[in-house]
């Protein structure tokens, strides 16, 4: 059946450093998709919503220039974590609306980030 | 989108019925419930949704109370792989992508 993936599932730098993190979906078109973070033990933050062929939607206290979005395809959606501190160390996962689901979510498996 | 409240957790016997509250007083007429789940480590998996009517799926039952302020997620033999963390989310249903947005959620413990 139709999934999200991901990739990498996890990825560890130094700080300072750029992180791409991709988002695909499987067998299924998505023109929106969405990326959210994940802190421990706590619950999934919204952070922006990706629009293919036009321009991210970034959730009030996000900052669009160190959390960089491109939605290229109507499969790929990328977030690029720029100049990583630790404070960004976290869970990052993507999602995308199921087809026959009107308002469902497929999620992704996520992405273990981990700033040095 | 409405509020949501749930026990942030509660423990079930593996085997038995697992009976997963929520209250939603607030819902609005034209609001839908949501199922998610997220088992450690992992992205969140949708259960089910359901508007004033009960539904069932091969995952699990919804049951809506006739006010709709309330609402029971059933997983009805519960396994030890239904250890999660399960939110209830609230909110309309739109034509397009919408997002959701998560609450704390129950973490459900299943034990042998």
């Amino acid at each position: 059946g139709a999934v999200v993936s991901q990739h990498p599932s996890w990825v560890i730098c130094k700080s300072g450093t750029s992180v791409k993190i991709e988002c695909r979906s499987l067998d299924f078109q998505a023109t929106t998709m969405f990326w959210y973070r994940q802190f421990p033990k706590q619950s999934l933050m919204l952070m922006a919503t990706s629009n293919e062929g036009s321009k991210a939607t970034y959730e009030q206290g996000v900052e669009k220039d160190k959390f960089l979005i491109n939605h290229a395809s109507l499969t790929l959606s990328t977030l690029t974590v720029t100049s990583a501190h630790p404070e960004d160390s976290s869970f990052y996962i993507c999602s995308a609306p199921i087809p026959h689901l009107p308002d469902t979510q497929y999620f992704g498996p996520g992405t273990r980030l981990t700033v040095l | 989108d409405a509020k949501t409240t749930q026990p942030p957790s509660m423990d079930c016997a593996e085997g038995r019925a697992a009976n997963l509250p929520c209250n939603h007083s607030t819902i609005s007429g034209n609001e839908y419930v949501y199922w998610y789940r997220q088992i450690h480590s992992q992205g969140p998996q949708y259960i089910i949704h359901g508007l004033k009517n009960n539904e069932t799926n091969e995952m699990a039952s919804l049951i809506i109370t006739e006010d709709r302020k309330s609402s029971t997620l059933i997983l009805p033999h519960a396994t030890l792989r239904d250890t999660a963390v399960y939110y209830c989310i609230v909110r309309i249903t739109l034509q397009g992508a919408q997002k959701l947005v998560f609450g704390q959620g129950t973490r459900l413990t299943i034990n042998p």
